[in-house]
């Protein structure tokens, strides 16, 4: 069976701190993808990153960097300098050899101004 | 991208009611279509997985005569709400993918499903 964990219910910062969002997955799978995404107030997912599991190479994309440690099965999400409009739910998610998607309870971000 | 739309956006009807809601695929051939259901501030629970031309095969738990899954073309897939009840008010999500586990799932913009 698959798992995801987002232990951070509701985070809280103030505009430009640096912020991590946790997760950590479960699998059997030997191949297996990870994904972030941002769920906005309007509700729409908004995809984020893939991951495969032959990829631990962290990876940035401007503000957003990814650490997948394969080691301690985390995946987790730092957003520097955050800004109001980082404000959303973050999902990570899971997807193994079922092609399902498993996800985590998702972190809600509040970046105050 | 991938772009998946769903129709309508919002609906509201009363109770022993039925509502359809469609989701396309509208620039990609979609051989799967998956159906997600999101309570307010909760997850995403994946409903039911249904392929082009076959029948849907439903989560544990999810009532199959209740939820009707019909994936008619490759561009299409519609969820029928039967006999809608106060408790089916829920965010209803879809997402399609071109297949291969490789392939992300692009996902609708959701559908608000209100109950009266």
């Amino acid at each position: 069976a698959q798992k995801v964990t987002q232990a951070q219910t509701e985070i809280s910062v103030v505009e430009k701190e640096d912020v991590t969002l946790d997760c950590v997955y479960e699998t059997r799978d030997t191949t297996y993808y990870l994904f972030w995404y941002k769920q906005p107030p309007s509700g729409e997912l908004v995809f984020l990153i893939r991951r495969n599991s032959f990829d631990e190479q962290n990876e940035i994309s401007g503000r957003y960097s990814w650490n997948f440690q394969k080691s301690t099965s985390s995946f987790n999400f730092t957003i520097t300098a955050s800004q109001v409009v980082d404000s959303a739910v973050y999902f990570c998610a899971l997807r193994g050899s079922n092609y399902k998607l498993t996800f985590g309870k998702g972190t809600l971000l509040t970046v105050n101004p | 991208g991938a772009v998946v739309s769903q129709h309508p956006s919002r609906v509201i009807c009363k109770s022993g009611t039925s509502v359809k809601i469609e989701c396309r695929s509208l620039d990609f051939q979609a051989t799967t279509m998956f159906w997600y259901r999101q309570f307010p501030k909760k997850s995403l629970m994946l409903m039911a997985t249904s392929n082009e031309g076959s029948k849907a095969t439903y989560e544990q738990g999810v009532e199959k005569d209740k939820f009707l899954i019909n994936h008619a073309s490759l561009t299409l897939s519609t969820l029928t709400v039967t006999s809608a009840h106060p408790e089916d008010s829920s965010f209803y999500i879809c997402s399609a993918g071109a297949g291969g586990g490789g392939n992300e799932q692009f996902f609708g913009p959701g559908t608000r499903l209100t109950v009266l």
